[in-house]
């Protein structure tokens, strides 16, 4: 089992829709998540951060976590265009990585 | 604010050459420092860490090696660059827990 999992896609999604984006772990100790947008043949960029079970919002992106599944997901509201890039769960004690999940929004 | 830089942005070498790429990292100090590369259509591969000078951990055993000659100064090397070291370098350097990278280095080897 890979210790951070996510669908690599494409997932593919009409421009004004709800992107929902999904990663699972396996280390029941991880304290810290993160997601990361990577825009092709860019670096990877934080986006959010999450540390407590519940949602944490911030702007068009919330992010959701349940430790107990040990489960972690990204919503993207009202998806843009712009917002067609990889994106990368990450999740400590060391900061292990996702292979990413390709969202393409079309117009 | 935090800067990182990275160089060269784009590399080709000859397979069997060396390499040498750099990361620096300004506004902090003692960062954490991390090496990955990603192949084409790839997830992220951890290579080297580093928590302080002088000090690496190697996550994948292989013909590169890292070196932290100075605070905010991270190199990676390799003496014999083989065609499965083509990819995309990124450097990343850490305050508390997330990581923030570097705009990267493309390496093909020809």
């Amino acid at each position: 089992q890979k210790e951070v999992e996510q669908n690599s896609g494409p997932l593919s999604v009409p421009e004004g829709a709800i992107a929902s984006l999904n990663c699972t772990y396996s280390d029941r100790g991880s304290q810290s998540f993160f997601w990361y947008r990577q825009y092709s043949g860019k670096s990877p960029e934080l986006i959010m951060s999450i540390y407590s079970n519940g949602d944490k919002e911030d702007g068009r992106f919330t992010a959701q976590l349940n430790k107990a599944s040990q489960y972690v997901s990204l919503l993207i509201r009202d998806s843009q265009p712009s917002d067609s890039a990889t994106y990368l769960c990450a999740v400590t004690g060391k900061l292990i990585f996702g292979q990413g999940t390709e969202l393409s929004v079309k117009p | 604010s935090q800067t990182i830089h990275q160089w060269p942005a784009t590399l080709v070498q000859p397979v069997g050459s060396p390499l040498s790429l750099e990361c620096t990292v300004e506004g902090t100090s003692n960062p954490n420092l991390y090496w990955y590369r990603q192949a084409a259509g790839r997830g992220l591969q951890l290579l080297f860490y580093s928590v302080g000078i002088g000090q690496i951990s190697s996550e994948v055993p292989q013909n590169l090696s890292a070196s932290r000659p100075q605070d905010r100064q991270f190199i990676l090397s390799s003496k014999k660059l083989l065609l499965s070291d083509s990819g995309f370098y990124l450097c990343a350097w850490s305050p508390l827990g997330e990581q923030y990278f570097g705009p990267g280095t493309r390496l093909t080897v020809t």
